[in-house]
């Protein structure tokens, strides 16, 4: 019953490191999202996407990018990892009007 | 801008004591507003959507627009309610659907 799949659970890279984090959705959505989740911040949005190689910013895009070839994927690039990249990274997808369906998360450590 | 917020992180009832955690919101236009649920070690998952009005685990909230509030409420604690609650707010600023996270109010149901 499993409808958006992330890659990896936990994660752990070194400072500089170019990391990827893959999400996958079998809903066909067209919307597709990057949210870090930390204690006490919530969820901030980094990036999102409404298409097939269309995306936008979120509110902290800084030190990421994003890659949507196929509609059902969406990865989280980022470019040079860094200690305060550390955090939960969480996919999710929505239809319009509905709620998100969220991804079990990623837990990526950077040392 | 659209903004949530949840001035409480954590809230902590006595099972069987009623429940309300509290969400404002800033927002220009017609707000969709939902309250999503995250229990320990599983994933951020839907509760509830204003559109529905419906009652969800015994859970409701009405939006007042002229507070500006989504709180949500429930008359009668469960333990098993004891998990982080978030509450979101869906907007179109520059067209597209953004949804913006509160800072997430933790449950705790004492027994």
């Amino acid at each position: 019953d499993v409808k958006v799949t992330q890659s990896s659970r936990y994660l752990v890279k070194r400072t500089g490191e170019k990391v990827f984090l893959e999400c996958v959705q079998d809903m066909d959505h067209e919307n597709m999202f990057w949210y870090r989740q930390d204690p006490g911040l919530g969820l901030r949005l980094i990036y999102f996407s409404y298409d097939v190689k269309m995306k936008e910013k979120g509110d902290i895009p800084e030190g990421y990018s994003v890659s949507r070839e196929k509609k059902e994927r969406f990865s989280l690039i980022l470019e040079s990892a860094s200690t305060n990249q550390t955090s939960m990274y969480l996919c999710a997808s929505r239809e319009d009007s509905w709620g998100y369906t969220f991804g079990s998360g990623t837990r990526l450590t950077v040392v | 801008a659209q903004r949530v917020t949840q001035p409480e992180k954590l809230l902590s009832v006595f099972k069987g004591a009623p429940v309300e955690l509290k969400c404002n919101y800033s927002y220009s236009g017609s707000p969709e507003l939902f309250w999503y649920v995250q229990y320990s070690r599983q994933r951020l998952q839907l509760l509830l959507r204003h559109i529905s009005r419906e009652s969800i685990k015994g859970f409701t909230a009405d939006l007042n627009k002229g507070e500006t509030s989504f709180h949500l409420k429930k008359p009668f604690a469960q333990e098993e309610d004891s998990a982080m609650y978030y509450c979101a707010l869906s907007g179109r600023p520059g067209g597209y659907q953004k949804v913006t996270f509160g800072t997430g109010t933790k449950l705790q149901v004492i027994p």
